[in-house]
């Protein structure tokens, strides 16, 4: 069974920083596509950053460019996002997504996410 | 940036009724669209991804459909657990968009 734990949440003041983490299992992690979306409170999904297998590529949505930075350690079956000069809206659940190609690379499984709460 | 308008932003429907959820795109995406479902409290769940192919586990009153730029999800036979918020997502661009949502709640 595929799962995704995300850690690393909390409260953080503007301008602060805060890594998330994603432990996954039940899959072999090395060869999946993963994926960070995020969802502030009340509001619809909003994507953030994807990378690839191996980790040679990445992408990111541009308000989060030079900010955030996603990685991935596959020896330990786990991603990251470190999330640098935070805003008040970088607010929201930030969701671990596995990506299936064969599926069309669609956000196939979620982990119950993590909140992120940017506030002085 | 491709942008995706969900119609109508809340469907008001009964148990048995059929719902016809619309996901237009501001160009082509080919298809390339997912749909979600989310259940307050919950992570949103795959249900149908190349516009028209169910996920896995998914039943089968859900079918999706269309390409380019209008897509639709209908639910044929709606069951009490499927009121919820559904997204479109497209991947056809160099970014990742999701739709507003549609909030479809019982009448």
């Amino acid at each position: 069974e595929v799962q995704l734990l995300e850690s690393g949440g909390g409260l953080v003041q503007p301008g602060g920083s805060l890594r998330l983490s994603c432990a996954a299992s039940g899959f072999p992690f090395t060869t999946y596509v993963m994926s960070w979306v995020r969802q502030a409170p009340g509001k619809g999904l909003e994507w953030v950053s994807t990378i690839s297998g191996s980790g040679a590529n990445t992408y990111y949505t541009d308000s989060v460019k030079g900010r955030f930075t996603i990685s991935r350690d596959n020896s330990k079956d786990t991603l990251y996002l470190q999330m640098n000069s935070l805003r008040a809206e970088d607010t929201a659940v930030y969701y671990c997504v596995m990506r299936e190609a064969a599926a069309d690379l669609a956000f196939y499984c979620w982990g119950q996410g993590t909140l992120v709460t940017v506030s002085s | 940036e491709i942008v995706l308008t969900q119609s109508p932003a809340t469907l008001s429907l009964s148990p048995g009724e059929r719902a016809t959820l619309s996901c237009r795109a501001s160009q082509s995406v080919s298809s390339s669209l997912a749909w979600y479902q989310q259940k307050p409290g919950q992570a949103p769940r795959l249900l149908i991804y190349g516009a028209s192919t169910r996920a896995t586990g998914i039943p089968a009153r859900f079918s999706g459909s269309g390409s380019g730029t209008d897509f639709t999800l209908t639910i044929s036979s709606l069951e009490p657990e499927d009121f919820a918020v559904y997204y479109c997502q497209q991947r056809s661009s160099g970014s990742i968009t999701f739709g507003q949502g549609t909030r479809l709640e019982i009448k």
